[in-house]
């Protein structure tokens, strides 16, 4: 079945040790998105590739970087983790710009310590 | 700033009843709506949209009502089912922006 699948989903790190989470799809879907999700919270976008073409959030920490080598993988990068960067990292897809039915991975929760 | 929010953070209802959730957005440039379920760590679920040019539309089980005038959303769901237990959030397309979410707990 097509999907968005999201590695680890469970992630360790210590307090300023760079960490890197992977989501890849086989929907061949051209936009990824990366959100943020806090206990009891919305989903926060951080940022978000139409194709190769990378968009961040006005408000997304410098700490906060992703790449995204082919259509069916991106990452993102925390390069310094702070206790405040605990979380649920959530990635999405949707088919096309304009298109914005996003097929959510079941997230990796990220824990600092 | 502007952003989209939701009116109650808890709904508890009993099996079989009707249920309403309801969500405020303030940006007038958003012109498209979708409302997602988020069970108990599972990425959201995509339910339903609706685009600004509308003011209803039905799925199985669910309708979302879209008052512009009022800049009001709603999501009906009939019949509620306890697999209906979950978080839904409503978005938009402006910057893809989550309201805060409702959590439905439904009462056998």
């Amino acid at each position: 079945d097509a999907m968005v699948i999201q590695n680890p989903r469970y992630q360790v790190t210590q307090f300023g040790k760079p960490v890197t989470l992977s989501c890849s799809q086989t929907l061949n879907h051209n936009v990824m998105y990366w959100y943020q999700q806090k206990s009891s919270q919305a989903p926060k976008l951080l940022f978000h590739y139409y194709d190769k073409d990378f968009n961040n959030e006005a408000d997304t920490p410098d700490n906060f970087q992703s790449r995204r080598p082919n259509t069916s993988f991106c990452f993102l990068d925390i390069r310094s983790p702070g206790l405040g960067d605990a979380a649920m990292y959530l990635c999405a897809t949707s088919s096309s710009r304009g298109n914005y039915e996003q097929y959510f991975g079941p997230g990796t929760r990220l824990t600092v310590t | 700033g502007e952003n989209v929010g939701l009116h109650l953070p808890t709904l508890s209802v009993q099996e079989g009843d009707n249920s309403i959730i309801n969500c405020a957005y303030s940006n007038s440039a958003s012109d498209y709506f979708i409302w997602y379920k988020q069970e108990s760590g599972k990425g959201p679920q995509f339910i339903i949209d609706i685009r600004s040019n509308m003011d209803k539309r039905q799925g199985q089980r669910v309708t979302v009502l879209l008052n512009k005038t009022v800049k009001h959303l709603s999501l009906q769901i009939a019949a509620t089912q306890p697999g209906d237990s979950a978080v839904y959030f409503c978005a938009e397309n402006n910057d893809m922006r989550f309201g805060a979410g409702t959590r439905l707990t439904v009462k056998p």
